[in-house]
């Protein structure tokens, strides 16, 4: 079955600090992944994506993500984080389809500490 | 990024009405849409595929009479929640997904918060 886990509900980390978010996917084919990012009461603003090529992603607001096939892994990285970073992080995963759907994981809630 | 606008951003109205939510691409067209529910704490909840010019796909469990979706332009998709009851007070979220092509990319807009009294 195609899914999506991310398996840390919620992260607490110092301003400054770095930052790694998780994601493990499961998917037939060759998998499109997705970084979204979620301020509370806001819609879902796109991160950064992966479709081919070089497996590490640079993406906004200073993050990047690694692609590891072999690991089923998509993990979100920011090397010094700001106050402003904390929201909720969505990792998805679309398909060759092409049909656009995507299937999200729970999400991981990041909370920045002063 | 594109940019997806969604209006109202907040609506309340008694039990038994129907509400209507825009969702616009505002910088692209789009033949697809999506819509989705998100309940508090929790990840999206896909309701439904709006296809432009053709009927929308809903997900399983999604009345189809319940949620009316129509996608008239290349712009813009309505969902109508109708004869709303409490328990349809949610956080509805459109996107708009990008041309055809390799990178076919969602795009989110902000968000109807809505209340049924």
């Amino acid at each position: 079955a195609q899914s999506v886990t991310q398996p840390d509900i919620h992260i607490t980390v110092s301003e400054g600090a770095s930052l790694e978010l998780r994601c493990n996917y499961s998917y037939g084919a060759t998998p499109y992944l997705f970084w979204y990012v979620q301020s509370p009461g806001q819609g879902l603003q796109l991160l950064l994506k992966y479709f081919s090529g070089d497996t590490l992603v640079q993406g906004i607001k200073g993050f990047e993500a690694e692609f590891k096939r072999s690991q089923s892994s998509f993990n979100l990285r920011k090397p010094s984080v700001h106050w402003s970073d904390a929201a909720e992080y969505f990792c998805a995963v679309g398909g060759g389809s092409n049909t656009g759907k995507l299937i999200f994981g729970q999400g991981t809630t990041l909370q920045v500490k002063p | 990024g594109a940019v997806v606008s969604q209006h109202p951003s907040r609506v309340i109205c008694k039990s038994g009405t129907s509400v209507k939510i825009e969702c616009r691409s505002l910088d692209f067209q789009a033949t697809t849409m999506f819509w989705y529910r998100q309940f508090p704490k929790q990840s999206l909840m896909l309701m439904a595929t709006s296809n432009e010019g053709s009927k929308a796909t809903y997900e399983q469990g999604v009345e189809k009479d319940k949620f009316l979706i129509n996608h008239a332009s290349l712009t813009l998709s309505t969902l109508t929640v109708t004869s709303a009851h409490p328990e349809d007070s949610s956080f509805y979220i459109c996107s708009a997904l990008t041309p055809t092509g390799l990178m076919r990319t969602q795009y989110f807009g902000p968000g109807t918060r809505l209340l049924v009294l």
